[in-house]
């Protein structure tokens, strides 16, 4: 009940695309689920995060949609660019016994050619 | 602020061998975990700990150990090193809080030959 799922595994688009990324949880206890962003040889980064009573984020190019009832978000990265290149992790957070654990997904490596 | 720090950045070891991997943050932070990085297989949680003197299980612990002594440091001890454990190793902090961002180390590249 703790997995999130993540898809695609890999996922190729062209400059100025927009790219996508899907996650679908079960457990409804999280209540929080940020997105990271994670270049070679790097640790992964915070990108965007979003909380289960808001159904739509956006910070630049980048915009979560979330449906609660679907228990699925995704990840939506406008205008695609080379720089964009990197794997994307959703993750969701639930507090278990009086501290917070997070689970991420499996990844998707995105590639954006020019 | 340096932020998560960790050493060594690589590493190569034999089977049977020991060694600790060093993290430590300089924001304050309660929270201290440890990931390993599979190739597919996203982030699994190794241990973590809640504050200094305070630790517990994560999903793949076994293997390994930690300490936490002091609210900087969070050391991860490997004893008796398989290729099982050849992976990818990140510490991440986090402040308590509710919107909390998990700020990630660089990573230690760990092979087990």
């Amino acid at each position: 009940q703790q997995q999130v799922k993540q898809s695609p595994q890999s996922l190729i688009v062209q400059k100025g695309g927009i790219s996508i990324i899907n996650c679908a949880y079960e457990n409804t206890a999280f209540d929080y689920f940020p997105w990271y962003q994670q270049f070679p040889g790097k640790g992964p980064a915070l990108l965007i995060a979003i909380r289960p009573d808001v159904s739509e984020k956006k910070e630049g190019r980048f915009t979560i949609s979330f449906n609660k009832s679907a228990k699925q978000f995704s990840l939506h990265i406008m205008d695609s660019q080379p720089g964009d290149s990197a794997t994307y992790f959703c993750a969701a957070r639930a507090y278990s016994g009086g501290y917070q654990k997070v689970t991420f997904g499996t990844g998707t490596k995105l590639q954006v050619i020019p | 602020n340096a932020g998560v720090t960790q050493t060594p950045k690589f590493r190569i070891l034999k089977i049977g061998q020991s060694m600790t991997l060093q993290c430590t943050q300089d924001m304050n932070h309660n929270y201290m975990y440890w990931y390993r990085q599979d190739p597919g297989m996203g982030l699994k949680l190794i241990y973590y700990s809640v504050g200094a003197g305070i630790t517990d299980k994560g999903e793949v612990p076994n293997g390994y150990n930690v300490s936490r002594s002091t609210t900087e440091d969070f050391p991860l001890r490997l004893e008796l090193a398989a290729p099982s454990q050849t992976s990818v190793y990140f510490c991440a902090s986090t402040e308590r809080g509710y919107q909390d961002t998990q700020y990630f180390g660089p990573g230690t590249r760990l092979t087990v030959l």
